[in-house]
């Protein structure tokens, strides 16, 4: 089945250390998005992935880094984590064809500690 | 900006029960489009339907269905024969219909459902 895979499920990282979660999918979509999730929070966009084109919202930390080296692949970089940036963190994806926008796909996501 | 606001953080209801969960949003643009997303413990949110906002017929999806007004910018969602399977988070989300991908979601219901 085509689908978004998000891994790890859970992630542990310690307070400052570098940490990358990683998002694919089968769906050969060429819009990535991430999302983070707090607790009894509604999800909040970071950023996404026209393609290449990275497209960053405006009130995303500097912390926050992302890749995408291919269609299949997104990666979320946290530079130095602090105790506020333990969240769920949603990987999605979507079609953007002729100006259209379609339904966003998401993945099961990653569930971020830090220590 | 855009604004979705769900007053429910918590609802149930019994097997084979009708409920509905309340959304509002707010909005001083005229095309858009309006969704809930499911949310199960520990797997991935989906799609369970969505509305345009020029379309005056509500949308529906076999036991989902919404009641879509639009000046009172209000979007909810009826389950009817509820099941426990439609035990989750739910979330009612905004996209502007102008050349945007990005979801603004309310803060979520958590629907349990009682056998």
């Amino acid at each position: 089945d085509a689908m978004v895979i998000q891994n790890p499920r859970y992630q542990v990282t310690q307070f400052g250390k570098p940490v990358t979660l990683s998002c694919s999918q089968t769906l050969n979509h060429n819009v990535m998005y991430w999302y983070q999730q707090k607790s009894s929070q509604a999800p909040k966009l970071l950023f996404h992935y026209y393609d290449k084109d990275f497209n960053n919202e405006a009130d995303t930390p500097d912390n926050f880094q992302s890749r995408r080296p291919n269609t299949s692949f997104c990666f979320l970089d946290i530079r130095s984590p602090g105790l506020g940036d333990a969240a769920m963190y949603l990987c999605a994806t979507s079609a953007r064809l002729a100006g259209l926008y379609n339904e966003q796909f998401f993945g099961p996501g990653t569930r971020l500690t830090v220590l | 900006a855009q604004t979705v606001t769900q007053s429910q953080p918590e609802m149930s209801v019994q097997e084979a029960e009708t409920v509905t969960l309340s959304c509002t949003y707010d909005t001083s643009e005229s095309y858009y489009y309006l969704f809930w997303y499911k949310q199960p413990p520990s797997r991935q949110m989906i799609l369970v339907i969505r509305q345009e906002a020029y379309k005056q017929q509500n949308a529906t999806e076999n036991r989902f269905s919404v009641n879509f007004q639009k000046a009172a910018k209000s979007f909810s969602l009826k389950i009817s024969d509820s099941q426990l399977g439609d035990a989750a988070m739910y979330f009612c989300a905004y996209r502007s219909g102008h050349n945007t991908d990005k979801l603004i979601f309310g803060t979520g219901t958590r629907l349990q459902v009682f056998p």
